[in-house]
C-alpha cells in the first residue's frame, strides 16, 4: 500500500521556523520527483516546492523562495521541507506529493498555523 | 512563469446533467517528447487531492467514466457527463510540462449542486 505520512506541522509565532517530514513507502521513492503543495484556508492549491529525484534540480514559488528549503533522504524514503521566518501568510494544510509522472500519490497534509 | 486560468470560479449543476470546466495556460503544454503534461485533480472537502485526468485525456484508475478531459496545445477541458451528488468539490487544472521551474495549478473551479 502506498503512503505519504506528513508530519512537523503545529502553531508557531512569525519569524520562528518549522521543519516538515513526508515519509513514503509503497512505492520507489528514489526514482521520482516529489513536491510540497499547501492549501491556503479557503483558497486554492498552490505549489510550494520540488525537487527531483536526485536533488539535482530544486525550485520554489516566488513566495517561499530564500525562506524555504527543500530536501529528501532516499535512504530513508523522506522529504523535507524546511521553513525559516514563517509569516502567517505561510498558514496552510502542506501537503507532500509524487511527481505527476505516473501514478498519482498524496498525503493528508500536515497544517502549518504562524500566529502571534 | 506558467500562468494557469480556470473557468468558471464557482459552477452549480443539477444532478444528473453535464457540466465543463476551461482552463487555459498562458504557454503551449506540449513538451518536446510529444506529450502534454496537463493534469486534472478532484479536491473533496476534508480529503487529499485526486487526479482524475492525466496527459489530457487519460483517466487515473478508478475515475468513472462520466469523467473526460480534452484539448490540445494551451486550451483544456474537463466534462463531467452527469453529475452526481459525489462530484462536488473544487477542480483543478495543473500542468507539470514546465517542471522544472514548477508546477503550476489553475484557480479552481467549485462544483456544487443546485
Amino acid at each position: 500500500e502506498v503512503q505519504l505520512v506528513e508530519s512537523g506541522g503545529g502553531l508557531v509565532q512569525p519569524g520562528r521556523s518549522l521543519r516538515l517530514s513526508c515519509a513514503a513507502s509503497g512505492f520507489a521513492f528514489d526514482k521520482y520527483a516529489m513536491h510540497w503543495v499547501r492549501q491556503v484556508p479557503g483558497k486554492g492549491l498552490q505549489w510550494v516546492s520540488g525537487i527531483t529525484w536526485n536533488s539535482g534540480s530544486i525550485t520554489y514559488a516566488d513566495s517561499v523562495k530564500g525562506r524555504f528549503t527543500i530536501s529528501r533522504d532516499n535512504a530513508k524514503n523522506s522529504l523535507y521541507l524546511q521553513m525559516n521566518s514563517l509569516r502567517v501568510e505561510d498558514t496552510a494544510l502542506y501537503y507532500c506529493t509524487k511527481d505527476l509522472e505516473g501514478p498519482s500519490y498524496w498525503g493528508q497534509g500536515t497544517l502549518v498555523n504562524v500566529s502571534s | 512563469d506558467v500562468v494557469m486560468t480556470q473557468s468558471p470560479l464557482s459552477l452549480p449543476v443539477t444532478l444528473g446533467q453535464p457540466a465543463s470546466i476551461s482552463c487555459t495556460s498562458s504557454q503551449s503544454l506540449l513538451y518536446s517528447d510529444g506529450n502534454t503534461y496537463l493534469n486534472w485533480f478532484q479536491h473533496r472537502p476534508g480529503q487529499s487531492p485526486r487526479r482524475l485526468i492525466y496527459k489530457v485525456s487519460n483517466r487515473d484508475s478508478g475515475v468513472p467514466d462520466r469523467f473526460s478531459g480534452s484539448g490540445s496545445g494551451t486550451d483544456f477541458t474537463l466534462k463531467i457527463s452527469r453529475v452526481e451528488a459525489e462530484d462536488v468539490g473544487v477542480y483543478y487544472c495543473v500542468q507539470g510540462t514546465h517542471w522544472p521551474p514548477g508546477l503550476t495549478f489553475g484557480g479552481g473551479t467549485k462544483v456544487e449542486i443546485k
